[in-house]
């Protein structure tokens, strides 16, 4: 099974900031990388998709890079609505489908 | 508008069994790759299972035995049928539309919580 490593586990930020998260595999997935975003109470939302593809509708601030085992999510500039969990889920051994552990963004 | 509505969730008592369906709109679900993915409380997301466009399923190891995924295509819902419920299948459990193994479109959520 491929395991995904998230880091950090927790963030703390200030509104326009840029932070960067972090998803490593534990083999190579080449491009196979996809980003979600969850806020408390609510279903996760595709951000990013084959490692560096925004999905429609989410704001350019948003960018992923990396292939084979690294790979980073960033936002350029941090907005209130950005607060929230972010998971990185491998799409390379379908359909066992696995996601990070998490990284908590929270308000420094 | 293309939806996702997940129901059928609630207090069920452990070995017990639940059918949970989630009700499309705006797409055809049989046309479609379709997962479950559950979040125990306070934890991260996990896969549970999918079913292809063609009928092919495939589940996770922890529910494989136990789970059903299927759909009715008249209904345009998905289904997850539990079996032999256990503490841990506690969680919120989420359909997604799944395309190219990335889940694009999400419904809100069903909670099943197993207890006696």
């Amino acid at each position: 099974d491929i395991q995904m490593t998230q880091s950090p586990s927790s963030l703390s930020a200030s509104v326009g900031d840029r932070v960067t998260i972090t998803c490593r595999a534990s083999q190579s997935i080449s491009s196979y990388l996809n980003w979600y975003q969850q806020k408390p109470g609510k279903a996760p939302k595709l951000l990013i998709y084959a490692a560096s593809s925004l999905q429609s509708g989410v704001p350019s601030r948003f960018s992923g890079s990396g292939s084979g085992t690294d790979f980073t999510l960033t936002i350029s500039s941090l907005q209130p609505e950005d607060f929230a969990t972010y998971y990185c889920q491998q799409s390379y051994s379908t359909p066992q489908n696995s996601f990070g552990q998490g990284t908590k963004l929270e308000i420094k | 508008e293309v939806q996702l509505v997940e129901s059928g969730g609630g207090l069920i008592q452990p070995g017990g069994s639940l059918r949970l369906s989630c009700a499309a709109s705006g797409f055809t679900v049989s046309s479609n790759y379709m997962s479950w993915v559950r979040q125990a409380p306070g934890k991260g997301l996990e896969w549970v299972s999918v079913i292809y466009s063609g009928g092919s399923t495939y589940y996770a190891d922890s529910v494989k035995g136990r789970f059903t995924i299927s759909r009715d295509n008249s209904k345009n819902t998905l289904y997850l049928q539990m079996n032999s419920l256990r503490a841990e299948d506690t969680a919120v459990y989420y359909c997604a539309r799944t395309i190219a193994a990335q889940m694009d479109v999400w419904g809100k959520g069903t909670t099943v919580t197993v207890s006696s």
